[in-house]
């Protein structure tokens, strides 16, 4: 079967970093993406790999291997605003996104 | 419209009546999907079309059924609803059914409540 695994709550400092994991196991990659969801909101898109190694966005970077069916997303200068579920999704053979159920993150002024 | 809408923004539903959620995008993208959002589960697709005129069954596609008759819309439909499908549904577009890192854009949602 398919799965992608997140740890369901992290709880973080305003102003410090924090990496968010998730493992897959998937039939075929395709892509791996990382969105954010603020509690009654709709998903929003913050980062796409499709090779290994690091992406960088201004605060957000996302890693990945391959090889190890894994993927983080390190989140730096943390604010407020950056408490959201953190939701990983993999691109399988079918071209079809495969979900995590997300990472919702805390954050403590 | 800028991006994609959903109504209604949330529903209570007897068991057993029929039920259509519309989306609608204005941006032009080939490839919609449907999904559901239950706590502790991630997003389930329910069904997707890649292109107007053509339509295919996701991960949980029981008790639904959606039409894709052009590019914009992408009704979805429980014909005779139940309990179980009482969850918050997700309507998303993308640039192309998964060249690239065309990203989904979501719609804000449908919570339905079917009691």
């Amino acid at each position: 079967g398919q799965n992608i695994d997140q740890p369901t709550e992290m709880t973080a400092t305003e102003g410090a970093i924090v990496q968010i994991n998730c493992t897959y196991q998937t039939s075929g990659f395709n892509g791996l993406f990382w969105y954010q969801q603020h509690a009654g909101e709709a998903p929003t898109f913050l980062s796409y790999n499709v090779l290994d190694g690091l992406e960088e966005k201004g605060r957000f970077s996302s890693f990945l291997s391959r090889s190890k069916g894994y993927s983080y997303l390190l989140l730096k200068e943390l604010q407020m605003k950056d408490s959201a579920s953190y939701l990983c999704a993999v691109r399988d053979s079918n071209y079809q996104l495969i979900w995590g159920a997300g990472t919702k993150l805390i954050i403590k002024p | 419209i800028a991006g994609i809408t959903q109504a209604p923004t949330s529903q209570i539903l007897a068991a057993g009546r029929r039920m259509t959620l519309r989306c609608t995008q204005d941006m032009r993208h080939n490839a919609m999907y449907w999904y559901r959002q239950d706590l502790g589960l991630g997003l389930r697709l329910i069904h997707y079309s890649n292109t107007a005129g053509t339509t295919g069954k996701g991960e949980v596609p029981d008790g639904y059924s959606v039409s894709r008759a052009n590019t914009d819309d992408f009704p979805l439909t429980l014909a005779s609803a139940v309990p179980s499908q009482t969850s918050v549904y997700f309507c998303a577009s993308s640039d192309d059914e998964g060249a690239g890192g065309n990203e989904q854009f979501f719609g804000p949602g449908t919570r339905l409540t079917v009691l």
